[in-house]
């Protein structure tokens, strides 16, 4: 059991550019999400999938998001016409659907420092 | 709307001196109450997860507790390598998501 892994793990763009994070969950795990945390404030939902279908998106994530979940492994997030105010570290978690015994465990978070 | 309330935002300890962290919740019907730790620059790690009123878990220095409205968590003796924030999240029976509701966090420092 490796772990969530993100990737990268630090990201600098410019005003205007467009990124891509990329989370690889836990094997087999079904469940997948994506965080999004600013300083001295606790993770906040941004999207979840069930296998390849996204079936929750947070009123936060603007036009400008974009994830998806090909085949239901790997997950990528898009920020397209990046801000300043999108700098934050994106975290990625998995878990897997045992209903009341539903653990999700997070990644090590990709940092976003849109200049 | 599912909220979770943590304090004190900071706390600061000398080793070997006990004290708890508080989270109320407010959700309409708990499915869980999870506590993470997350050091700096890194993802949260889980620690314990919680189910229903009077359940108690404990892991090394640390002992969570859990009420129909808050939680607490416990710290017995703590080192400094307990230094950390210390997450309070929620899910509800009605999100079928089990998506977490996450509190502010408590940042610990504990000096030797």
């Amino acid at each position: 059991d490796t772990g969530v892994s993100q990737d990268p793990r630090h990201k600098i763009t410019k005003r205007g550019q467009n990124v891509t994070f990329r989370c690889d969950p836990i094997s087999e795990h079904n469940r997948l999400y994506w965080y999004r945390q600013t300083l001295g404030q606790g993770p906040e939902f941004l999207t979840y999938f069930q296998n390849e279908a996204q079936l929750e998106k947070s009123r936060l994530l603007s036009d400008r998001f974009s994830a998806e979940r090909p085949k239901g492994s790997f997950s990528t997030l898009e920020i397209q016409r990046t801000e300043q105010g999108d700098s934050a570290m994106y975290l990625c978690a998995s878990s897997l659907d045992r209903g009341l015994g539903n653990t999700i465990y997070f990644g090590e978070g990709s940092w976003l420092t849109v200049v | 709307e599912d909220q979770v309330t943590q304090s004190p935002e900071a706390l600061r300890l000398q080793e070997g001196e006990s004290s708890s962290l508080n989270c109320s919740y407010t959700v309409s019907g708990l499915r869980g109450l999870f506590w993470y730790r997350q050091d700096p620059g890194k993802g949260p790690e889980f620690l314990f997860t919680l189910y229903s009123a009077g359940e108690e878990k404990e892991k090394e220095r640390l002992k969570a507790t859990l009420t129909k409205k808050e939680s607490f968590l416990h710290i017995t003796a703590p080192k400094p390598e307990d230094s950390a924030t210390y997450l309070c999240a929620v899910t509800g029976v009605m999100d079928s998501s089990y998506k977490l509701i996450f509190g502010s966090g408590t940042r610990l420092l504990v000096r030797p």
